[in-house]
């Protein structure tokens, strides 16, 4: 069984770096079928894709943050990873990382880790 | 980008009940027409995708119809534990996008 779990530090300072991990086990990030996604939802707010990354390295990112978001992985790690640049409090959601598969839905999602930005 | 409208925001309902929420796209996705199911402190779940295939281990009461702009999710009789948030996303553009979401309620 496929499980995700997010990690990362759940309090940054406005204009500073989010930085998350995401830790799969139960399958592998070098499976071809798979992209690795994130997606944050603001408290009592909505959903927002934030971008998926491939294993070739390949990445898409969300138009409206593609300027202060990175995506990398790690494949002796089984791991992939959310950089976000220049905070600020409009940031401060739960992220969630989720397997996508080929681009057409997400499943299984992570539990979601809460960032708060703050001074 | 694909934007979605989710009708209606939220509504009561009771157990047993049938309950249909309808997701609008702003131009045709064909199938590509996801649902998901998020309770209250959770992450959410796959219930439909490609507009009407269920998910495995999701409970044949779901059910996802449409195609184009018009997406339908039914529930044909609601359990106690199908009191939730439901969200719709597109994936005919490889830029996914969710709708606003429906909050199902016990009246």
């Amino acid at each position: 069984q496929v499980h995700l779990q997010e990690s990362g530090l759940g309090l940054v300072k406005p204009s500073q770096t989010l930085s998350l991990t995401c830790t799969v086990s139960g399958d592998s990030i070098s499976n071809g079928n798979f992209y690795w996604s994130w997606v944050r939802q603001p408290a009592g707010k909505g959903l927002e894709w934030i971008g998926r990354i491939f294993i070739a390295g390949s990445t898409l990112y969300n138009p409206s943050l593609k300027s202060r978001v990175s995506m990398s992985l790690d494949t002796s790690k089984n791991q992939f990873y959310l950089k976000m640049t220049s905070v600020t409090a409009a940031d401060t959601a739960v992220y969630y990382c989720a397997r996508d598969r080929e681009q057409v839905f997400l499943d299984p999602w992570g539990q979601g880790a809460l960032v708060t930005v703050s001074a | 980008d694909i934007q979605l409208t989710q009708s209606p925001s939220s509504l009561s309902a009771s157990v047993g009940d049938r309950v249909t929420i309808t997701c609008r796209a702003s131009q045709s996705i064909s199938s590509g027409l996801n649902w998901y199911q998020q309770k209250t402190g959770n992450a959410p779940k796959l219930l439909i995708y490609s507009s009407s295939a269920l998910q495995s281990g999701v409970p044949s009461r779901f059910r996802g119809v449409g195609s184009g702009t018009e997406f339908t999710l039914i529930i044909t009789s609601l359990q106690p534990e199908d009191f939730a948030t439901y969200y719709c996303q597109q994936s005919f553009s490889p830029l996914f996008t969710f709708g606003p979401g429906t909050k199902v309620e016990l009246k």
